[in-house]
């Protein structure tokens, strides 16, 4: 069973960056294609950014090119998403999520990670 | 990339059955079998309901199935209860390699 487990909640004030980690546990990190997607108050689910199967790089989405990186710690089997250059509407719920049966699916997610953007 | 077309909402009775839609275009939904629905209750985490169209995770109630018709994939939900009360995001694989998610459909259960 995997368990995705991440850091607590952040607040940031405009211009600056954020670090979300999401330990993985139950499996090795290289062993599941991990994604990042965020929620912002009231709103829908929205993809940052994963592991494509097709070709086996990480995939940002167009909208956070330039200001999103994802990384990982193979050591610790901990993924981290980073964000720069913070605005209010990056407030949201972020989540890890990995997949765990086809490859294209989001079959287990971390309980989220509330940035709060503010001056 | 444009997010996934969904109803704002959908109601049904306990019991009787209902379908939530998700229209997309030949580059997500209708290009590719990898479209998946999540369920998420407020202030949880989304769950996987569906995988590649119409497969079920291990632990997922066979009242909820899945299709698709062209550039269009649904959810359909039999046997309606309490608890599947929650909002409903469909997701789809792109000609990009990255993911979209639908606007989502609140599930109201009268």
């Amino acid at each position: 069973q995997v368990q995705l487990v991440q850091s607590g909640a952040e607040v940031k004030k405009p211009g600056a960056s954020v670090k979300v980690s999401c330990k993985v546990s139950g499996y090795t990190l290289t062993e599941l294609s991990r994604h990042w997607v965020r929620q912002a108050p009231g709103k829908g689910l929205e993809w940052m950014g994963g592991f494509d199967p097709e070709d086996g790089e990480t995939i940002y989405a167009q909208k956070f090119q330039g200001r999103v990186t994802m990384t990982e710690d193979t050591s610790t089997d901990t993924a981290y998403m980073e964000l720069s250059s913070l605005r209010s509407e990056d407030t949201a719920v972020y989540y890890c999520a990995t997949a765990i049966y086809s490859g294209y699916d989001l079959g287990y997610w971390g309980q989220g990670t509330l940035v709060t953007v503010s001056s | 990339q444009s997010a996934l077309t969904q109803p704002a909402s959908v109601s049904g009775s306990p019991g009787q059955s209902i379908t939530i839609s998700c229209t997309g275009t030949s580059s997500d939904v209708g290009g590719y079998n990898y479209v998946s629905w999540y369920q998420q209750h407020p202030g949880k985490a989304p769950k996987l309901m569906i995988y590649d169209v119409s497969k079920r995770p291990s632990g997922v109630s066979n009242r909820f199935s899945g299709s698709k018709s062209g550039n269009t994939a649904s959810l359909t939900i039999s046997g309606l209860q309490a608890e599947d009360e929650a909002d409903y995001y469909c997701s789809s694989y792109t000609s990009s390699s990255t993911r979209v998610f639908g606007t989502g459909t609140k599930v109201t259960v009268l």
